[in-house]
């Protein structure tokens, strides 16, 4: 069984730039939600994503944007970078709605200068 | 509005003793608890989940319990080793199916060989 796996590991953008960030769900699961963690804090919910559409979104700006494709894959969009977005991008993945837990990927580091 | 808390920034035992993490909330909404564990470098690993209609579960070493009267759950990881050595975060899940989990801040727990 293949367990979450996120691309790319490391990042650099600059101010202003746009950045995607790709995640692939665990074997089976259809569910998958993103999560930025900043140093020092727990991971904080920026959205779900559930048979191709957004279905629950936390409290960030709508320049955090994602998308689910047929085969469970994710990305998640940032555009117009600002320094705080600098942090740890986690993609997480479950078996459906109903099931509670969800299994994390690697992340992804996010540096933005 | 920092709906879980997780007080203690680090804990130190010795190995073979008993780890006890604490964690508290503040939403009575929220349906089921977990614990994850976090590596350096690496995503969340999930330990062990409660539901809030139960007040303890197991899980070999690790057993969780919850007071839903006081809003706190607590782990305990008996023996300690020294590979349990990681941030620990509780995570809390409110009803419905929108995926979000709000995590605390993290634990850090060293187990002393």
């Amino acid at each position: 069984e293949t367990g979450v796996t996120q691309s790319p590991t490391h990042l650099i953008k600059t101010r202003g730039q746009q950045v995607t960030l790709r995640c692939s769900s665990q074997s089976g699961h259809n569910t998958v939600s993103w999560y930025q963690q900043a140093l020092g804090q727990g991971p904080q919910f920026i959205f779900q994503y559930y048979r191709e559409e957004e279905n629950g979104r936390g409290n960030f700006p709508p320049r955090f944007s994602g998308l689910q494709f047929p085969n469970y894959s994710s990305e998640l969009n940032v555009n117009a970078l600002e320094l705080d977005d600098s942090a740890l991008y986690l993609c997480a993945s479950r078996q459906g709605l109903s099931q509670e837990t969800q299994y994390f990927g690697p992340g992804t580091r996010l540096l933005v200068l | 509005d920092q709906q879980v808390k997780q007080n203690s920034p680090s804990l130190s035992v010795q190995e073979g003793r008993i780890s006890i993490l604490n964690c508290d909330y503040t939403n009575s909404m929220f349906d089921y608890f977990l614990w994850y564990k976090k590596y350096p470098a690496e995503g969340p690993t999930f330990l062990i989940s409660i539901s809030s209609i139960k007040d303890k579960n197991e899980d070999g070493r690790f057993t969780v319990f919850l007071n839903k009267s006081a809003k706190h759950l607590s782990l305990h990881i008996v023996p300690s080793q020294p590979g349990d050595s990681a941030v620990y975060f509780c995570a809390a899940k409110s009803s419905g199916n929108t995926g979000k989990l709000i995590f605390g801040q993290g634990t850090t727990l060293q187990v002393k060989p």
